[in-house]
Order: C-alpha cells, then structure tokens, then sequence
C-alpha cells in the first residue's frame, strides 16, 4: 500500500524558514496537500494542488511537489505556526496521510 | 458559511456498535464526495472511508471493510457511518470531511470531530 513518510519533529527559531518533507513513491505524480492541526482542534487545509493556498491562509505557507518528495514551506515562521502538519494524497480512491510533523517554533 | 457537525459519538464495548452522523450546512452536500477521518488519540490522522454524490460508490480502508459503512442521504442532508464489531482500537475522534466540488481530492472543510470510546 502506498505510504507518505514525514519528519516526527521540525524546529525553527521565530521569523526564520520552517521546511518540512513529505516523502512517498513517485510522490511528484500525484497533488499533494498539507493540513495544519492545533491542540484540541480539526485540521486546517493550508496547501491543496502542491502549492495553492486556501483563501485566509496567509502568504508565509507555500509548498513544492517534485519527484519523491512534497515540501511545505513557512517563511518567517511566527509563534501561532506551532501545530502538528499532516500531508495527503490520493491514491486507490483513498485519502492517505503522513504520519505528521510536530513544528515547534522556539 | 460551511459547517459540518457530527453527532452519535460515545462510550461502546468492544463488540458493540454505533452509528455517526455528520449535518453539513451552507453547501449543495449533493455535489460532493465525503469523506470520515479518525484520529486516535495522541496519534496521526487516518482515512476511513469515502462515498461519491449519490452513493453509489464507497470505499473503505482495509482495517474497517466489512465492519464499517458509509452512507448518505440526500434528501435529509446528512451523511453517516454506521460501526459494527467495533474494536478497542477504532478508538478515536471521528471528523466528517469534504472534498471540493472541483474534482480535486483535498479535504477543504472538516467537522469538529465527535470522540468514539471502545472499551470493556
């Protein structure tokens, strides 16, 4: 079965750029997605189509696709990005997700 | 502005069953596939299972074929996951989730989710 592969853990100081990995098979053929998920409560969509953002998602969030290997990428990471990052993708009819990356801004 | 709710969560023996439903608002639901979503807890997300517009296709994760079904109904605006057999690990938060009517397959609306406890 196809799986997506991500860091447990990202760190990144405040203002500084957060970068974090998706790896699956052939990953660059397929969209990646990116959701962000805050204690206690449902996950946010952030990045659809590899790169495309959500309307009131702001410009600090874009991603890349290319071939194993989705990125998700925060530019000038602030205090309120701190959450769990899932990343998803179709496959078989199915919605498959990482395993999610903690990013802790500190 | 788009909601989802779901409702029927609980505490269940192993064994037992139990059905969710999830009431969308604000949206033509039967434009658009579904989707549920669990999340057992302190853990990462994990598909369930998808239904197209008018239900004639479902598609289940393997973990849950044969115990779970998706269905909806149209005329009454609401989409359900009826659990049978449950198990002490189909523990976990349950969101009903869509995907956008652009034929794109992202979840760009989610539910609050609704807690599922299965245990003795």
């Amino acid at each position: 079965s196809y799986e997506l592969t991500q860091p447990p853990s990202v760190s990144v100081s405040p203002g500084q750029t957060a970068s974090i990995t998706c790896s699956g098979d052939v990953l660059g053929g397929k969209y990646a997605s990116w959701y962000q998920q805050k204690p206690g409560l449902s996950p946010v969509l952030v990045i659809y189509k590899d790169n495309r953002r959500p309307s009131g998602i702001p410009e600090r969030f874009s991603g890349s696709n290319s071939g194993s290997t989705a990125t998700l990428t925060i530019s000038g990471a602030q205090a309120m990005d701190e959450a769990d990052y899932y990343c998803q993708a179709w496959d078989s009819s199915a919605a498959l997700f990482g395993g999610g990356t903690k990013l802790t801004v500190l | 502005e788009v909601q989802l709710v779901e409702s029927g969560g609980g505490l269940v023996q192993p064994g037992g069953s139990l059905r969710l439903s999830c009431a969308p608002s604000a949206f033509a639901f039967s434009n658009y596939w579904m989707t549920w979503v669990r999340q057992a807890p302190g853990k990462g997300l994990d598909w369930v299972a998808n239904i197209n517009q008018d239900g004639t296709k479902k598609f289940y994760v393997d973990s849950v074929e044969g115990r779970f079904t998706i269905s909806r109904d149209n005329t009454k605006n609401s989409l359900y996951l009826q659990m049978s057999s449950l198990k002490v690990e189909d523990t976990a938060v349950y969101y009903c989730a869509r995907y956008p009517d652009s034929g794109g397959w992202w979840l760009d609306y989610w539910g609050q989710g609704i807690l599922v406890t299965v245990s003795s």
